[in-house]
């Protein structure tokens, strides 16, 4: 079935340090891909989304490019800052509404 | 656009009672609305999804007679959490989808204290 599998957090970094997140997913088809960010005591909001491979999906100075022939979705960011700590989901849909979710990645980054 | 609320945001209640948790598309028309749950430091689980005027699919596990969704119109769909106990206490977050998308846009979340 399909599935989605994120790096364990948490992830610490010190505040302009270069981030990446790592996200492999298996799939039948072709999926549409997206990071999602929570904030403490919020809901999900959309990060980027990339629907077909070689796709680059980018936003806030994050950037997750669609890999098919490695069949991941990293999410990069080349200089953090604090108010970037939070928990990134990786996700994707493959010919339906429902979305498979990784576990999610805390992200605390330090001033 | 495709802003999607919830009320309350937070809720306490006593056991064996009943809450009632709204889920509102506020500039769009969802035709489909799901509902999540989501424990301290995990991920999302899907409960169930629900269409507009029919009956909610629920996920295995998920026991719909205790987790009542209504989803009356295009913008509103409920989530009745009845006779609730201390173990249903969690982080409930609803989405909706706008029609030939797949994309989901979620609510903040709602928390649901049962003391």
């Amino acid at each position: 079935g399909n599935s989605v599998t994120q790096m364990e957090g948490p992830v610490t970094l010190s505040e302009e340090a270069f981030l990446t997140i790592n996200c492999t997913y298996t799939a039948t088809g072709y999926p549409s891909l997206f990071w999602y960010v929570q904030y403490p005591g919020e809901g999900l909001q959309l990060l980027l989304k990339a629907t077909k491979a070689d796709d680059k999906g980018s936003n806030k100075g994050f950037e997750a490019t669609y890999r098919k022939e490695t069949t991941s979705f990293h999410l990069e960011k080349g200089s953090v800052q604090v108010s970037d700590s939070a928990v990134y989901f990786c996700a994707l849909t493959a010919g339906t509404y429902k979305y498979i979710f990784g576990t999610g990645t805390r992200l605390k980054v330090l001033a | 656009g495709a802003v999607v609320s919830q009320h309350p945001s937070r809720v306490i209640c006593k056991s064996g009672t009943s809450v009632k948790i709204e889920c509102r598309s506020l500039d769009f028309q969802a035709t489909t609305m799901f509902w999540y749950r989501q424990f301290p430091k995990q991920s999302l689980m899907l409960m169930a999804t629900s269409n507009e005027g029919s009956k909610a699919t629920y996920e295995q596990g998920v026991e719909k007679d205790k987790f009542l969704i209504n989803h009356a119109s295009l913008t509103l769909s409920t989530l009745t959490v009845t006779s609730a106990h201390p173990e249903d206490s969690s982080f409930y977050i609803c989405s909706a989808t706008i029609d030939r998308t797949y994309e989901q846009y979620f609510g903040p979340g709602t928390r649901l204290t049962v003391t």
